[in-house]
């Protein structure tokens, strides 16, 4: 999910479902990822790092899928809960030096009840 | 630990006045972050220090922002004078190991400037 302005993608999902939240990334030599979610009134919280010698990096409830090819990153959220409504944003990172963490635009998960 | 510590949570202030925002990092990480968070530009890093020391400023502004940290538990942002477009949500992060490791954020000032 990316954006630019005033309108963040926002993806809506049933409770008990599994969410994808897709981010795709620019630096080629970006090799640190990271995911955090940021909910209402509140800093962003880290969830799940991947670096880029995996393509695959499980935690509890979620999985972070790296596609280094396509330069695209992807967030599963197994059976959401409301809990997990919130802002999710990407970052990538060139680990090997000191440089900025970018972040994306965000991608809003919105539940159904 | 008690989190990475923001203070005020809410500042409203007039044009032209000095608004200093404060930080305390989580204790025994050595890197500090200030991001500034709006709706049109996203998160965006304005200055980040190691070890006290700052690295890399060049996503401050312009020179009415400034940024210290004396002492490894304590970090200031200071915008002097304050503009309209100014105002947004300030975080202070913090990390064990530099960039490249994950960040630490704290709740956040929103600042509004009238």
């Amino acid at each position: 999910g990316e954006s630019v302005g005033l309108h963040l993608p926002t993806l809506s999902v049933q409770e008990g479902d599994n969410s994808i939240i897709n981010c795709a990334y620019s630096n080629s030599a970006s090799d640190y990822f990271i995911w955090y979610k940021q909910e209402s009134g509140k800093g962003p919280q880290f969830i799940i790092d991947i670096r880029s010698n995996m393509d695959k990096r499980q935690g509890q409830r979620v999985t972070v899928l790296l596609n280094k090819t396509v330069k695209h990153l992807s967030l599963q959220i197994a059976a959401t809960q409301p809990g997990d409504s919130a802002v999710y944003f990407c970052a990538e990172s060139p680990y090997s030096s000191a440089s900025k963490i970018i972040f994306g635009s965000g991608t809003r998960l919105s539940i159904r009840p | 630990d008690a989190g990475v510590i923001q203070s005020p949570r809410h500042e409203v202030t007039e044009m032209g006045q000095e608004v200093t925002l404060r930080c305390k990092p989580i204790s025994g990480h050595n890197s500090l972050f200030w991001y500034r968070q709006t709706m049109m530009r996203g998160l965006e890093l304005l200055i980040y220090f190691n070890n006290n020391v700052p690295i890399d400023d060049s996503g401050m502004p312009e020179d009415r922002f400034s940024a210290k940290m004396p002492n490894a538990s304590f970090s200031t942002l200071k915008i002097q004078p304050s503009e309209p477009r100014d105002s947004a949500v300030y975080f202070c992060a913090s990390s064990p190991q530099g960039l490249g490791e994950k960040l630490f954020f704290g709740s956040g000032t929103q600042l509004s400037v009238l």
